[in-house]
């Protein structure tokens, strides 16, 4: 049984430019969601998409987009890159739940992504 | 304010010590409250779901007190093996979907 993939493992970008991450969820979970972590801090909550929508948005800006394909994999865009964006980023998968319980969220090993 | 709160550490033990370690969350319509492990450079793992009625799994306990809105996790008989960032995590998603907040982590070390 597969866990949550992402690709790439590492990544380096220049200021300005935009990088596209990827996730494969865990097999069969739906729902994925990213997460930006900063060196020492704990994980952030970017975005999260179920059948190929943003569904809940953390306080990131419009720089970070997203998309989720019909087989449930994920995209993480980040456009005009900065310094500040240099973090390991995170793919989450998921069930939604029935009768209002959640499931557990499963993580990839995360891409690190650095800036300079 | 964070939405999850944790003493960041470092609890520096010994092997065989006992350690608690505990988080405060804000938002009182969280809906569900795990322990999450995370080794230096790699993802978080899930390490224990926290329920109500406080449950346990092998050495680790884990508690939630929701009237106080805080999350606890005992370590007993700590292993040189528990060194970890360990990670509160508080889901507020609405409806049935996942919005997981982490607090910062708490570090452990364990000393032989």
């Amino acid at each position: 049984d597969a866990g949550v993939t992402q690709s790439p493992t590492h990544l380096i970008k220049t200021r300005g430019q935009q990088v596209t991450l990827r996730c494969s969820p865990k097999s069969g979970h739906d729902t994925v969601s990213w997460y930006q972590q900063a060196l020492g801090q704990g994980p952030q909550f970017i975005f999260q998409y179920y059948e190929e929508e943003e569904r809940q948005r953390g306080n990131f800006p419009d720089r970070f987009s997203g998309h989720q394909f019909p087989n449930y994999s994920s995209e993480l865009n980040v456009n005009a890159l900065l310094l500040g964006d240099s973090a390991l980023y995170l793919c989450a998968s998921s069930l939604v739940g029935t009768g209002g319980r959640n499931t557990e969220a499963f993580f990839g090993q995360g891409t690190r992504l650095t800036v300079v | 304010r964070k939405e999850v709160e944790q003493d960041p550490g470092p609890f520096n033990v010994p092997e065989g010590a006992t350690v608690a370690f505990n988080c405060t969350y804000s938002n009182s319509a969280s809906q569900s409250f795990f322990w999450y492990r995370q080794d230096c450079r790699k993802e978080p793992k899930l390490l224990m779901s926290v329920y109500s009625s406080g449950n346990e799994d092998g050495r680790f306990t884990a508690q939630l007190n929701r009237a106080s809105q805080y999350i606890s996790l005992l370590i007993r008989d700590s292993k040189l093996s528990d060194s970890a960032t360990y990670l509160c995590v508080v889901n507020m998603g609405w409806d049935n979907f996942n919005k997981f907040y982490f607090g910062s982590g708490t570090k452990l070390n364990v000393k032989p």
